[in-house]
C-alpha cells in the first residue's frame, strides 16, 4: 500500500535561511506520482508541483526546488531565501498509476514558519 | 472564475444531527474528492468519483453518503453527527481520466459537532 512520510512535523526559520522539507514514500508500482501542495493561513490547498516516477531531474522554480530520489525514495523540497510569505503546512502526496489507479494519499504535513 | 464551491464555511452541529456539505465545480472536472482534515492528521480521504453516477468508498467513509448525479456536484452527507465528525472537510476536483492529475480544492467547510 502507498504511504508518504513527513517526519518534520514543524520547522522554524528566520526570515532569508534555506530550508529543505523532506517527503519519503513507499509504493509497490514502478509508475507513480509525487506532488506537494502549499496550505497557508487562510486555509486552502494549493498546488505547487508534479513528479512522474520516470523523471528524476531535479526542478527549480523560482525560490522553491525540488529534489527527486527514487534510491532512496524521496522527493523534498527545498525554499530558498525563505519569506514570511512562506509560512504554511506544506503536504507531499503519492498517486500510484496505473496498476491500482490509487486516489491521492497524503503525507501529514509540515508547518513551515518563517520569523522576520 | 469560481473553481471549486464549498458550503457551508461553517457549521456547528449537535450530536445526532444531519447535515449535508454542498461542493459545485465548474470546470467541468470528472473526477471529484471529499478529505478531511484534523489537526497534525494530515488530509484523509472519505469518497471520491470518478464521473457522474458513479461513487466509491475512500480510506475513512463510515458515517457519511455521497451521491453523483450530475458532473458538477457531489454533496458529502453526514447522518447521525458524531463528535469524531468534528474537522475540516475539503472537497477537491480533477480533470482526466485517472487520479493523477492536480487537485484544484474549495476553501474547505469547518464543521464542529457539540
Amino acid at each position: 500500500a502507498q504511504k508518504v512520510t513527513q517526519a518534520q512535523t514543524e520547522i522554524s526559520v528566520v526570515e532569508k535561511e534555506d530550508v529543505t522539507l523532506d517527503c519519503v514514500y513507499e509504493t509497490r508500482d514502478t509508475t507513480y506520482y509525487l506532488f506537494w501542495y502549499k496550505q497557508p493561513p487562510s486555509g486552502e490547498l494549493v498546488f505547487l508541483i508534479r513528479r512522474n516516477s520516470f523523471d528524476e531531474q531535479n526542478e527549480i522554480s523560482g525560490r522553491y526546488s525540488w529534489n527527486f530520489q527514487k534510491s532512496t525514495s524521496s522527493f523534498n523540497f527545498t525554499i530558498t531565501a525563505s519569506q514570511v510569505v512562506d509560512s504554511a503546512v506544506y503536504f507531499c502526496a503519492l498517486s500510484e498509476a496505473p496498476s491500482g489507479n490509487t486516489p491521492l494519499v497524503f503525507g501529514k504535513g509540515t508547518r513551515l514558519s518563517v520569523i522576520a | 472564475n469560481a473553481g471549486v464551491t464549498q458550503t457551508p464555511k461553517f457549521r456547528i452541529l449537535k450530536i445526532g444531527q444531519s447535515m449535508t456539505l454542498q461542493c459545485t465545480q465548474d470546470m467541468n472536472h470528472n473526477y471529484m474528492y471529499w478529505y478531511r482534515q484534523d489537526p497534525g492528521m494530515g488530509l484523509k480521504l472519505i469518497y471520491y468519483s470518478v464521473g457522474a453516477g458513479i461513487t466509491d468508498k475512500g480510506e475513512v467513509p463510515n458515517g457519511y453518503n455521497v451521491s453523483r448525479s450530475t458532473t458538477e456536484d457531489f454533496p458529502l452527507r453526514l447522518e447521525l453527527a458524531a463528535p469524531s465528525q468534528t474537522s475540516v472537510y475539503f472537497c477537491a476536483s480533477s480533470l482526466g481520466t485517472s487520479h493523477t492529475g492536480e487537485l484544484f480544492f474549495g476553501e474547505g467547510s469547518r464543521l464542529t459537532v457539540l
